[in-house]
């Protein structure tokens, strides 16, 4: 079974550039994340979609942040425009069932300089 | 609100060594679900276990085990026999499941376990 694809692995923007990430997810798998993980932090939630819609988004920051599934199975998430503070690795991730239980994909790290 | 925290940021032993990692949770849901996590070099998140909240059973796999106790608010994971190949970021999580179906993790820091040869 295929896993979490996400492209590109890695990119490099200057602040006030933008950026988009994709995402593909475990085929028949409902419910996808985007998570932001900051150097030696743990990953935080940016936004949760069940199936198109969006069950979560408190913790995106949505001045900048935005996020779209339109489909159902891949997703994009977008920054416009990117600040310092954003360089991270993105990661999406996708779940079959109640309760959080979730893979990951490798992630997308991005570096605004 | 939810919150996880790993008190270890670095553990490092020498291989063969027993090791614990030590996550303490805190939720006002009645049913949640801890997890943790394995993040190699590489950058992946690894699955490694779930356990929901009305199940306090001590869980081993192999060299691995977990010691959940809501009493004290702990999940707590231990390698027995440690080896290289363990040396990660490992990370404890939960998801809270009576949130009209919000179930995101929250993440603790995480810790860097260092496994010595």
């Amino acid at each position: 079974e295929a896993g979490v694809a996400q492209s590109p692995r890695y990119k490099i923007i200057e602040k006030r550039q933008s950026v988009a990430f994709w995402c593909n997810p475990i085929s028949g798998h409902a419910t996808l994340y985007w998570y932001q993980q900051i150097l030696g932090q743990g990953p935080k939630l940016l936004i949760q979609f069940q199936n198109n819609g969006v069950v979560d988004d408190s913790q995106l920051p949505k001045d900048r942040f935005s996020a779209e599934r339109l489909k159902g199975v891949d997703s994009t998430l977008k920054i416009q425009p990117a600040k310092l503070e954003d360089s991270a690795v993105y990661l999406c991730a996708s779940s079959q069932d109640r309760g959080g239980l979730s893979f990951f994909g490798q992630g997308t790290r991005l570096t605004v300089v | 609100a939810q919150k996880v925290t790993q008190a270890q940021t670095e553990i490092s032993v020498v291989e063969k060594e027993d090791v614990t990692l030590d996550c303490v949770y805190e939720t006002r849901d009645t049913t949640y679900y801890l997890f943790w996590y394995k993040q190699p070099p590489s950058g992946e998140l690894v699955f490694l276990i779930r356990r929901n909240s009305f199940d306090e059973q001590n869980e081993i796999s192999g060299r691995y085990s977990w010691n959940f106790q809501k009493s004290t608010s702990s999940f707590n994971f231990t390698i027995t026999a440690s080896q290289v190949v363990d040396s990660a970021v490992y990370f404890c999580a939960l998801s809270e499941a009576g949130r009209g179906g919000a179930d995101g993790l929250t993440f603790g820091k995480g810790t860097h376990l260092i496994i010595q040869p």
